[in-house]
């Protein structure tokens, strides 16, 4: 069993749409959680960052935490088709420094 | 600000050619990271650097090895390439506890 899952999907979502993404895991050492979206051809780009369990929002996007059934998500907002992308979740244990990630699930948002 | 630069963009090998890659961190981050982007495996953490010293590798063979320098830029080094080294090498910088931010990579191609 991979320490992190996610859904790899795809994933398709008419423009407007409020999107669903979502991780379970298995290490109850991770503490802290990030989301990063990937485009073709480039890097993770960091979206969200969260420590604790609970909601953090940003703009159109919210990142929710729940530590005690080891899942997070990610909801996407007002779906845009310059969301379209690949969305990772990544989470990395207290005193260490290496992040553990998901497969990526694949997102694209139809005009 | 700029972000996290990674070189060369592209490299074709053959199998038991060694490669360099090379990275520059976000200025004011000390920590280096190298994560393998391979298909259908997602990303894993292959080496951490703080300070000049490697502080942690994933599970790779030792001949993925590496360095930090000074000024905080890394190299990732790969000896004896292998079909499967196939991928996109990322590398993320960070400052202490906070977030990583990712370059852009280096896709490898061995044929």
């Amino acid at each position: 069993q991979k320490e992190v899952e996610q859904d790899p999907g795809p994933l398709s979502v008419p423009e407007g749409a409020i999107v669903s993404l979502n991780c379970t895991y298995s290490n109850s050492a991770f503490q802290y959680f990030m989301w990063y979206r990937q485009y073709s051809r480039k890097g993770p780009e960091l979206l969200m960052y969260t420590y604790s369990s609970g909601n953090k929002e940003d703009g159109r996007f919210t990142a929710q935490v729940d530590k005690s059934s080891k899942y997070i998500s990610l909801f996407i907002r007002d779906s845009q088709p310059s969301d379209s992308a690949t969305y990772l979740c990544a989470m990395i244990e207290t005193g260490a420094n290496n992040l553990f990630f998901g497969t990526g699930t694949r997102l694209t948002v139809i005009p | 600000e700029a972000g996290v630069t990674q070189s060369p963009t592209h490299l074709i090998k053959t199998r038991g050619q060694q490669v360099t890659l090379r990275c520059s961190p976000i200025s004011g981050h000390t920590s280096v990271y190298w994560y393998q982007q391979a298909l259908g495996l997602g990303l894993q953490f292959l080496l951490w650097y703080d300070e000049g010293e490697e502080r942690n590798r994933g599970n790779f063979p030792p001949r993925f090895s590496g360095r930090q320098f000074p000024n905080y830029s890394s190299e990732l080094n790969v000896n004896a390439l292998e079909l499967e080294d196939s991928a996109l090498y990322l590398c993320a910088s960070s400052f202490g506890e906070q977030p990583q931010h990712f370059g852009d990579g280096t896709r490898l191609s061995i044929l």
